[in-house]
């Protein structure tokens, strides 16, 4: 199947840092990415969707001066969190649409993101 | 608004024995849907999709049906793993829009 990989896969900062994200997707071409972000034993909730060349949509109440994301090619974006705080510590997992008419969507691995 | 959601949030099953893990969904615009299985401290893996136009997929050890008249989707695992201890995520979408995530329901298979 496709696959999707995140890097780093794990990743500790201090407080008022900023982190960078890396999603790409190895084996076919995503026009769309998107971010989740996943608290524990919780479903994933959207924080954005990013189209290659084009500005992200954020969902309602995802702050997007604090989540930048980049999505500069067919198989990569990126989520760079500005200024981290303790608060922003989640699971941050990427996911990419296949282009083409039926479009599956697959996962990354996920980021384990932890801000002291 | 338009959600989708499980039945079950914990089914616990002994190892050999099918599973059945249901979902409800809402929009009935939505006309892809796909289950992932998602183990600790990893991202949701793709399992099996389906399309509107169909009631019946199938897949290694793996079935989901599709009942549009009453918006319920199912997964059907056959001879059940310990390895297929997970939690299961249905999601829906219409069109190519975002994809609607249920809750999820844990699989527990014992020995």
């Amino acid at each position: 199947g496709a696959v999707v990989s995140q890097h780093p896969s794990r990743v500790i900062c201090k407080s008022g840092t900023s982190v960078k994200i890396e999603c790409r997707s190895l084996d076919f071409q995503a026009t769309t990415m998107f971010w989740y972000r996943q608290f524990p034993k919780q479903s994933l909730m959207l924080m954005a969707t990013s189209n290659e060349g084009s500005k992200a949509t954020y969902e309602q109440g995802v702050e997007k001066d604090k989540f930048l994301i980049n999505h500069a090619s067919l198989t990569l974006s990126t989520l760079t969190v500005t200024s981290a705080h303790p608060e922003d510590s989640s699971f941050y997992i990427c996911s990419a649409r296949v282009t083409g008419p039926l479009g599956e969507q697959y996962f990354g691995p996920g980021t384990r993101l932890t801000v002291t | 608004g338009e959600s989708v959601g499980l039945h079950l949030p914990t089914l616990s099953v002994q190892e050999g024995d099918n599973s059945i893990i249901n979902c409800a969904y809402s929009n009935s615009a939505s006309d892809y849907f796909i289950w992932y299985k998602q183990e600790s401290g990893k991202g949701p893996q793709f399992i099996i999709d389906i399309r509107s136009n169909m009631d019946k997929r199938q897949g290694q050890r793996v079935t989901v049906l599709l009942n549009k008249t009453v918006k319920h989707l199912s997964l059907q695992i056959a001879a059940t793993q310990p390895g297929d201890s997970a939690v299961y995520f249905c999601a829906e979408r219409p069109g190519f829009q975002k994809l609607v995530f249920g809750t999820g329901t844990r699989l527990l298979v014992s020995p």
